[in-house]
C-alpha cells in the first residue's frame, strides 16, 4: 500500500525558514515525478512546484521561486521542501502527492504557520 | 499562465441525485484536465484524469468530459460520501499546473 507521510511543519516567524519532509513507502519512489500542493485554512488547491524522477528538472509556481526549493533523496524515499522568506500568506497545509501532471497518491498534509 | 474556472461554487443536492460540475480553461489544454474529491479534513483524491479517465478504485458513479477548454463532471446518483469538494486541476504542458476553486457539494 503506498503511504506519503509529511513532517517537518510548524509555526515560524515571518522571514524565517522551514524545510518540510516526506517519507514515501509502497511504491518504486525513484521511477515517479513527485509534487508538493499546499492549501490555505479554508480555501483551495494551490500547485508549489514538481520534481522529476532523477532531480534533473524543477518546477515551481511564479510565487515561489527563490523562495522554496524543491529536493529528493531516492535513496532514502525522501521528497523535501525547503522554505526560506516565510511570509503571512505561505500559512497553509501542505501536501505531496506522487506525479506531476496528475496528483495519483497524496500524503494527509503538514501545517505551517507563519506569524507576523 | 492557464486560469480555470469552476462553476458553480457550492451546489446542493439530495442522495440519488445526478450533478454536473462545470470546468473552463483560459485556453485550449486538450484533455489535460483532472478532477479531485477533498472530504473536509482529508486530503484531495484524483478521481478522474485526462478528462473522462477514471482512477482505478473510483466508482463508475463518477465521469467527465469535454476537451478545450470547456469541460463537466458528473456524478451519477449521488451516494451520502460524495458529499465533498470537486477541485479541476489543468495540466498542459510543464508544470506548475492550476487548479479551479473548488465546488462545495452539500446534502440538500
Amino acid at each position: 500500500e503506498v503511504h506519503l507521510v509529511e513532517s517537518g511543519g510548524g509555526l515560524v516567524q515571518r522571514g524565517g525558514s522551514l524545510r518540510l519532509s516526506c517519507a514515501a513507502s509502497g511504491f518504486t519512489f525513484s521511477s515517479y515525478w513527485m509534487s508538493w500542493v499546499r492549501q490555505a485554512p479554508g480555501k483551495g488547491l494551490e500547485w508549489v512546484g514538481s520534481i522529476k524522477e532523477d532531480g534533473s528538472e524543477k518546477y515551481y509556481v511564479d510565487a515561489m521561486k527563490g523562495r522554496f526549493t524543491i529536493s529528493r533523496d531516492n535513496a532514502k524515499n525522501s521528497l523535501y521542501l525547503q522554505m526560506n522568506s516565510l511570509r503571512a500568506e505561505d500559512t497553509a497545509v501542505y501536501y505531496c502527492a506522487s506525479g506531476a501532471s496528475y496528483l495519483f497518491n497524496w500524503g494527509q498534509g503538514t501545517l505551517v504557520t507563519v506569524s507576523s | 499562465d492557464i486560469q480555470m474556472t469552476q462553476s458553480p461554487s457550492s451546489l446542493s443536492a439530495s442522495v440519488g441525485d445526478r450533478v454536473t460540475i462545470s470546468c473552463q480553461a483560459s485556453q485550449d489544454i486538450s484533455t489535460y484536465l483532472n478532477w479531485y474529491q477533498q472530504i473536509p479534513g482529508k486530503a484531495p483524491k484524483l478521481l478522474i484524469y485526462d478528462a473522462s479517465n477514471l482512477q482505478a478504485g473510483v466508482p463508475s458513479r463518477f465521469g467527465g468530459s469535454g476537451s478545450g477548454t470547456d469541460f463537466t463532471f458528473t456524478i451519477n446518483s449521488l451516494q451520502p460520501e460524495d458529499f465533498a469538494t470537486y477541485f479541476c486541476q489543468e495540466s498542459d504542458n510543464a508544470p506548475p499546473y492550476t487548479f479551479g476553486q473548488g465546488t462545495k457539494l452539500e446534502i440538500k
